[in-house]
């Protein structure tokens, strides 16, 4: 069984630019929920994603956007990077009727 | 709104016993437990739905008080290994949760 993945590692942009994440779903899950968490914060919800649509947004504005793919897989757009956009962003994937998510290693992004 | 959790952080000895505290202001449906180490994703310890449900695994186990709006994560004999920052997060509705993820605790076991 694959875990879920991310992609790149790492990521140092500047301030404007805009920003492509990707995400790789656990075999077998159906959803993937996406994350932002800043230093010493817990993880705060952006979005979610079932069937290829957005299924929920949390507290985030519209330049945070995203795509799943028909495999489950998963994009997150910034665009206008900000400095406070900094942080790792985690995307997370489950299967509907359970519950629990697993989560990806995550990408740290710097904006500077 | 953001579950608190408490302590904000607790050092052990290897063997000792821990709580941690997850309380939310909202009505819950259901609590996840996580536990973060430095630099790492966080790993899906375990899961209680509404209903005063306790669930466990090896020394670990948690219980919700839906009355109280509570959740209480249970740590037994701690082991070197349990180090970490745990995290309660509280949803909503089962099946497809949007996660509110609470403040966090630092726990360090120490030799």
């Amino acid at each position: 069984e694959t875990g879920v993945t991310q992609s790149p590692t790492h990521l140092i942009k500047t301030r404007g630019q805009q920003v492509t994440l990707r995400c790789s779903s656990q075999s077998g899950h159906n959803t993937v929920s996406w994350y932002q968490q800043a230093l010493g914060q817990g993880p705060q919800f952006i979005f979610q994603y079932y069937r290829e649509e957005e299924n929920g947004r949390g507290n985030f504005p519209p330049r945070f956007s995203g795509l799943q793919f028909p495999n489950y897989s998963s994009e997150l757009n910034v665009n206008a990077l900000e400095l406070d956009d900094s942080a790792l962003y985690l995307c997370a994937s489950s299967t509907t009727g359970k519950g629990e998510q697993y989560f990806g290693p995550g990408t740290r992004l710097t904006v500077t | 709104q953001q579950p608190v959790q408490s302590p904000q952080a607790v050092i052990l000895r290897e063997g000792e016993d821990a709580v941690i505290n997850c309380s939310s202001s909202k009505a819950l449906y259901s609590v996840h437990w996580y536990r973060q180490k430095h630099g790492e994703a966080p790993v899906f310890l375990m899961i209680l739905l509404k209903g005063g449900e306790q669930k466990g695994h090896d020394k670990i186990s948690a219980s919700f008080n839906e009355k109280k709006q509570q959740s209480s994560l249970y740590l037994t004999a701690s082991q070197l290994s349990y180090s970490g920052t745990y995290f309660c997060g509280t949803g909503s509705n089962f099946g497809n949760e949007k996660l509110t993820f609470g403040t966090g605790t630092r726990l360090t076991i120490i030799p």
